[in-house]
């Protein structure tokens, strides 16, 4: 399957600042990743979809403003919280699809805590 | 909306003993249905796939089983091993070609094996 890393795994943050995270797919061309956001104890929830060269899908409810996404290259999208708040603080995940455009493969996540 | 319910939320089985997860999904277009596996402090690992062209499907301990008419599936582990405690998320994704795959995710299952 695809190899992602996310990067950091951890921050902490002070409340007002803007923190980015970056999702790198190592072995394959992605034109598309995925960023979820996850809770304490709950599923994962399905922030935006992240095109290549084009501008994010946002899914109802999220910011886009807050929630600014990148994808610049076929191996790189990133996530930037922007004026983060204590409630931003959370597990925020990427996915790509793989090689059938089926399957999904995360990176490892980055638990974020904003204080 | 697309919904995916997961039941239950909390299984503790005995070491050696068989665990079943069920999932119910609503969209009936839905096609693609892999299980995932996530430790603590990690991302979501995939375990096991089924397309909606198969009803069952094997890899070793693991297996899962579709129903389309009832839009039910299931994760069945046996000989379950300590190393087998974690939550596991199903999903239901549609799409086919050059689509974009969104899952939906279920709510977790947290499994303990218990030594």
């Amino acid at each position: 399957g695809a190899v992602v890393s996310q990067h950091p795994s951890r921050v902490i943050c002070k409340s007002g600042t803007s923190v980015k995270i970056e999702c790198r797919s190592l072995d394959f061309q992605a034109t598309t990743m995925f960023w979820y956001r996850q809770f304490p104890k709950q599923s994962l929830m399905l922030m935006a979809t992240s095109n290549e060269g084009s501008k994010a899908t946002y899914e109802q409810g999220v910011e886009k403003d807050k929630f600014l996404i990148n994808h610049a290259s076929l191996t790189l999208s990133t996530l930037t919280v922007t004026s983060a708040h204590p409630e931003d603080s959370s597990f925020y995940i990427c996915s790509l699809n793989g090689q059938t455009n089926t399957e999904a493969f995360f990176g490892q996540g980055t638990r974020l805590t904003v204080v | 909306g697309e919904n995916v319910e997961q039941h239950p939320s909390t299984l503790s089985v005995q070491e050696g003993d068989s665990a079943v997860i069920k999932c119910t999904y609503s969209d009936s277009a839905s096609n693609y249905f892999p299980w995932y596996k996530q430790e603590l402090g990690k991302g979501p690992q995939l375990i096991i796939d089924i397309r909606s062209n198969v009803g069952e499907k094997k890899d070793q301990r693991i297996a899962v089983t579709l129903n389309k008419t009832a839009k039910h599936f299931s994760l069945h582990i046996t000989e379950t091993q300590p190393e087998d405690s974690a939550v596991y998320f199903c999903a239901a994704s549609k799409g086919g070609g050059s689509g974009t795959y969104k899952y939906i995710f279920g709510t977790g299952t947290r499994l303990k094996v218990l030594a």
